[in-house]
């Protein structure tokens, strides 16, 4: 089983849709959880760290569920300038400085 | 604002050359990392370094080297390019604590086809 896993995708959606993503991650012990951005051919940028308690950033939400050992990313009104792939990191015991990040879901926003 | 710079977006190497990928931060970042990008496999830590000269190795290593010898700067080395190291490689940095303390800054990558 993968540390961290995402499905793929791609998720299609029209503008103006709610969507949400999952991530499970194996390792109980995880400390630290994020969902970065990359858009197509450009590099990942942290989007938002996820907190025990959830935590919203505009039309973003993060919720992590630690019994079921997953995170989610919430966005609300999706906007054209949404569409990219949403990774999923999450820092797991065992080494320093150790993160491990999910592949990847994708998603495009549609006019 | 803050920076991340590699030297080469796209590169075409033969097999068996000697390869250097460079990689500047303009954040007097303690950390810094490089990364491999493939399809289906998401982002690999070949190996990082939390200070001038100190390396340490991430999960994929083998095939590569990496130097710091100042702490903005740090390159990875393919000594014997082979084809299956055809990837996008990514260089990231961060403050001293690593990416729990903080955000990974990455660069805009370096596209490696090797023939």
């Amino acid at each position: 089983r993968k540390e961290v896993e995402q499905d793929p995708g791609p998720f299609n959606v029209p503008e103006g849709a709610t969507v949400a993503f999952n991530c499970t991650y194996s390792n109980s012990a995880s400390q630290s959880f994020f969902w970065y951005r990359q858009d197509c051919r450009k590099e990942p940028k942290l989007l938002m760290s996820v907190y025990s308690s959830g935590n919203e950033d505009g039309r973003f939400t993060a919720q992590l569920n630690r019994a079921s050992q997953y995170i989610s990313l919430l966005i609300r009104d999706s906007k054209l300038s949404d569409s990219a792939t949403y990774l999923c990191v999450v820092k797991t015991p065992g080494g320093y400085q150790k993160v491990t990040f999910g592949t990847g879901t994708k998603l495009q926003v549609i006019p | 604002d803050v920076k991340v710079t590699q030297s080469s977006r796209y590169l075409v190497k033969r097999t068996g050359e000697k390869v250097f990928l460079e990689c500047v931060q303009d954040m007097d970042h303690e950390n810094m990392f490089w990364y491999r990008q493939d399809p289906g496999l998401g982002l690999r830590l070949i190996y990082f370094s939390y200070d001038v000269k100190m390396k340490e190795k991430g999960d994929i290593p083998e095939g590569y080297s990496v130097s710091r010898e100042k702490k903005e700067r740090f390159s990875l080395i393919l000594e014997s390019a082979s084809t299956n190291q055809t990837s996008m490689y990514l260089c990231a940095s961060s403050i001293a604590g690593g990416p729990v303390a903080g955000e990974l800054f990455f660069g805009e990558g370096s596209r490696l086809t090797v023939l």
